[in-house]
C-alpha cells in the first residue's frame, strides 16, 4: 500500500522559533506538494517540488525534496502566530492524476 | 475566472436522503478531482475526469455515490440514501494537462443526521 507520512502530527512552538515538518513516501514519484489547510478552509497551494533536490523558499517557509530517501522537508524560521495552520504534503502514485496525502500537522505558534 | 467554486457549501441531510453537490473548475483546466476529507486526516481520491471522461474512480466511491461531467465543464458528485459515515468535506479540485499543481474549491461539508 502506497503510503506518506507525516511527522510530527502535532507541534506546539514559541514565536520565533525554528523547527522542521517531515514527510516520508513509499511512492516513486519525483513530485511532492506542499499545502496549508486552515480550519474549515479548503487547501491552499504552497509548493511544487518537481525534481530530486529541489528546494523552494517562500517567506519563512522552505520545502526541499530528495527522492532518493523518499523524505521532504518543510522547515519553518522565525515562527509567527499568522503561520498557524495544517500542513499536508501529498505525492502522485504512477498514475499521476491522484494525489495520496499525509495526515496533516497541525502547527499551533503561540505569540 | 476567480478559481474553483463549489456549492453548496453546507448540507445538513437526514440519512437516507439523496444530496447533490456541483464543481465549477477553472474555464481552461480540463482535469477535475473529488476528494473527501474527514475530520483531522488528510484529503481521500474519489474520482477524476479528463474533460467528460471519468477515468478513474476510488474503491471508496461505493454504489451510492455517482459523478458526472456532462460537457467538460462543471461537474456535480450524487450521494444517494446518505449514511452518516458519509459526514464529511468534500474537496473539488481542478487542473490543467500534465501541468503540475491542483487549485482546490473552497468545499462542501456534509452533515448527515
Amino acid at each position: 500500500e502506497l503510503k506518506v507520512e507525516q511527522n510530527p502530527l502535532f507541534l506546539s512552538m514559541q514565536e520565533g522559533k525554528n523547527y522542521t515538518i517531515y514527510c516520508n513516501y513509499s511512492t516513486t514519484s519525483d513530485r511532492l506538494y506542499w499545502y496549508r489547510q486552515d480550519p474549515g478552509k479548503s487547501l491552499e497551494s504552497l509548493f511544487v517540488l518537481l525534481s530530486n533536490g529541489a528546494v523552494k523558499q517562500e517567506g519563512r517557509l522552505m520545502a526541499s525534496l530528495d527522492t532518493k530517501a523518499r523524505l521532504s522537508t518543510l522547515h519553518i524560521t522565525a515562527a509567527v502566530h499568522d503561520l498557524s495552520a495544517t500542513y499536508f504534503c501529498a505525492s502522485p502514485p504512477d498514475s499521476n492524476y491522484q494525489l495520496i496525502w499525509g495526515a496533516g500537522t497541525k502547527l499551533i505558534i503561540k505569540p | 475566472d476567480t478559481g474553483v467554486s463549489q456549492d453548496p457549501r453546507h448540507k445538513i441531510t437526514k440519512r437516507g436522503q439523496n444530496v447533490t453537490f456541483r464543481c465549477d473548475p477553472i474555464s481552461e483546466h480540463n482535469r477535475l478531482y473529488w476528494y473527501r476529507q474527514t475530520l483531522g486526516q488528510g484529503p481521500e481520491f474519489l474520482t477524476y475526469f479528463q474533460n467528460e471522461a471519468q477515468l478513474e474512480k476510488s474503491r471508496l466511491l461505493s454504489d451510492r455515490f455517482s459523478a458526472e461531467r456532462p460537457k467538460g465543464s462543471f461537474s456535480t458528485l450524487e450521494i444517494q440514501r446518505t449514511e452518516q459515515g458519509d459526514s464529511a468535506m468534500y474537496l473539488c479540485a481542478s487542473s490543467l494537462g500534465a501541468k503540475p499543481g491542483y487549485t482546490f474549491g473552497s468545499g462542501t461539508r456534509l452533515t448527515v443526521v
